[in-house]
């Protein structure tokens, strides 16, 4: 079956450090591959996407590039602010027999960023 | 409206008691899930719809759960006999046609007593 990998939280770091989360997945099919954001009290936000294989989908700062030989789509940004503190989920979705693209997520990264 | 609009946002049920948890999409979005989220989990798929045609509800954890989305737009999911392990944000996500991005609503937090 499908499945997501990513790295366990939290992660701490201070204001306009460099932050990176991996992330790997399994697919049975040709996934479409997807960050989403979710901030304190608030509901689940797509972040970036990306949808083939090289692509690179970026928002706010915040970057990942679909690389189907190493099966990863790690989340990169190069200065974080306190306002990026969030819990970060990386998800995939592959079309199915029912035309469905339910998505498959990971288990969730919270990120904490210090003043 | 806007976005995926769900309520109630909590919802306290006693052990036993039958709940039901409605979903506003984004007007227009043929594709409609739910999906559960355990603390501290990924959300994890529950059923899918296109249109009013429940296409998928491989995920539904046991018969107690039913979803519904008789007119193509705004859908419920039931819990019947409610457990303590049913107690998760129930979040529903609408996209349209085949899209591969989804939209989610802020989600039910439903805590069985």
């Amino acid at each position: 079956g499908d499945s997501v990998t990513q790295m366990e939280g939290p992660v701490t770091l201070s204001e306009e450090a460099f932050l990176t989360i991996n992330c790997t997945y399994t697919a049975t099919g040709y996934p479409s591959l997807f960050w989403y954001v979710q901030y304190p009290g608030e509901g689940l936000q797509l972040l970036l996407k990306a949808t083939k294989a090289d692509d690179k989908g970026s928002n706010k700062g915040f970057e990942a590039t679909y690389r189907k030989e190493t099966t990863s789509f790690h989340l990169e940004k190069g200065s974080v602010q306190v306002s990026d503190s969030a819990v970060y989920f990386c998800a995939l979705s592959v079309l199915g027999d029912t035309g469905r693209r339910a998505l498959t997520f990971g288990s969730g990264t919270r990120l904490q960023v210090q003043p | 409206g806007a976005g995926v609009s769900q309520s109630p946002r909590y919802k306290v049920a006693k052990r036993g008691q039958d709940v039901a948890l409605r979903c506003d999409p984004i007007s227009g979005h043929v594709s409609l899930f739910w999906y559960q989220q355990a603390l501290g989990q990924g959300p994890e798929f529950l059923t899918y719809f296109q249109n009013e045609a429940q296409l998928d509800k491989s995920g539904l954890p046991s018969d107690r759960f039913f979803a519904e989305r008789p007119e193509g737009s705004v859908s419920t999911l039931k819990i019947q006999r409610t457990q303590q392990e049913d107690s998760a944000v129930y979040l529903c996500a609408s996209s349209l046609g085949q899209a591969p991005e989804a939209f989610f609503g802020q989600g039910t937090r439903l805590t069985v007593v």
